[in-house]
Formats: structure tokens, C-alpha cells, sequence
């Protein structure tokens, strides 16, 4: 088992360009989380799917964010355009219905 | 809605000494609580979990927690702790039979173990 596989680790973008954000899953868990962690906010949660639908968003800050999992097995958050306020540690985690989040080692982005 | 509050963000203890993590909890309806650890540039990682059954729950390296109910509380503890447990750990709780593991977390307690 692999784990929740999350890239890149590390990205640095200047302010107005586009990132995205990728994760995959361990395989057969059905739930699939973004999060976003900061020092003034900790850890929100950001969007959430199960079985590649998406069922609650509202934790998405803004139309600037979107995310989007196209199956079982990936999926991405874009930030477009991006923005300095939007630098942070972004963490996907996976589970199965009824058992503890598994977490990647999370994307920390840099916008200059 | 649920909420956790974590209200000590930094526990400095000494090496070999016992430690509480506090975390207390609101919530209208039955939770399940959770404390996961963070370790420099990882992701968070489960420590242990109440679901139902004992309040006193037993988690990896060597940490447990209580759950009280009347004082919506689920404190972390650990008898004796070790330089390599110095790492930030989160409570968290989710909605008791709820369909989904979403999970709404405190702001973190940084424990710095110092020899």
C-alpha cells in the first residue's frame, strides 16, 4: 500500500498563474478530501467527494478554486488565477466510509 | 455543526515526563473524536480514534485518551514521553453515523519534548 499520493511536493508560482494540484488515492477508498492548512487557519476542509461525485464544496474559498476527480483513482485542485494569500500546505486524504482519513505528505505552495 | 478547540498551542515538556493534550468538543449530536500527529513536512497521521464502547482508548506509541461526555472533553495523555514524540498533534471530530468521515479538526498543539 502506497499510501495517498500527492504532487507535486513542493510548488512555487508567481501571483496570476495557474496551479494544479493532483492526488491519488489508495486504491478501493471510496472518499477522497482536500485540505488546506495555514498558520492563521489550520486545517480547513476545503471539498470532499465519494465515489468521484462531489458532495459538499462549501469550504472552497472561492470561483478561483475548483477541483475536479475524474475517477477512482485521481484527482486535481486548480487555482486559477492564483494569489499570494493562497500559499499554504494543501493535503489530500482518502478513506472508506467508516474508517480514519489517510493523508498524503501534502503540496505546500508558494505564490509570489 | 461541529466544532473542537484545542486551547493550548504549545506544550513544552521535558523528556521522561507525563503529558496532557487538551480538547474539548461541541456538538448537538453524537461524535466520533479522533487525534492525528504531524510530524515535520508529513501528512497527519491517526494516533487513535473514540467511535463507541470504553471511553479510555489506547493508540499507537504508547498514547491514549478519554472521552468524557459531560465535559465534552477527549484529552490526549501519555505517562512518559520522548524527544521523537515532539510533533504537532490535532483533535478532531466528526458526526457520530454520519455518511461520510468528514472531519473537522482543532487548530493544533505543538508538544516540544526537551531533553
Amino acid at each position: 500500500d502506497a499510501g495517498v499520493i500527492q504532487s507535486p511536493r513542493h510548488e512555487v508560482t508567481e501571483m496570476g498563474q495557474e496551479v494544479t494540484l493532483r492526488c491519488k488515492p489508495i486504491s478501493g477508498h471510496d472518499y477522497l478530501f482536500w485540505y488546506r492548512q495555514t498558520m492563521m487557519r489550520g486545517l480547513e476542509l476545503l471539498i470532499y467527494f465519494n465515489n468521484n461525485v462531489p458532495i459538499d464544496d462549501s469550504g472552497m474559498p472561492e470561483d478561483r478554486f475548483s477541483a475536479k476527480m475524474p475517477n477512482a483513482s485521481f484527482s486535481t485542485l486548480k487555482i486559477q488565477p492564483s494569489e499570494p494569500r493562497d500559499s499554504a500546505v494543501y493535503f489530500c486524504a482518502s478513506s472508506r466510509q467508516g474508517s480514519p482519513l489517510h493523508f498524503g505528505n501534502g503540496t505546500r505552495l508558494t505564490v509570489t | 455543526a461541529q466544532s473542537v478547540t484545542q486551547l493550548d498551542s504549545q506544550v513544552p515538556v521535558f523528556e521522561e515526563a507525563p503529558v496532557e493534550l487538551r480538547c474539548n468538543y461541541s456538538s448537538s449530536v453524537s461524535v466520533y473524536l479522533f487525534w492525528y500527529v504531524q510530524y515535520p513536512n508529513q501528512g497527519l497521521q491517526l494516533l487513535l480514534k473514540y467511535l463507541s464502547g470504553s471511553t479510555l482508548v489506547k493508540g499507537i506509541n504508547g498514547f491514549e485518551a478519554e472521552f468524557n461526555k459531560s465535559q465534552t472533553s477527549f484529552h490526549l495523555r501519555k505517562p512518559s514521553v520522548h524527544i521523537s514524540d515532539t510533533a504537532e498533534y490535532f483533535c478532531a471530530v466528526s458526526e457520530a453515523g454520519g455518511a461520510t468521515n468528514k472531519l473537522i479538526f482543532g487548530t493544533g498543539t505543538l508538544l516540544a519534548v526537551q531533553p
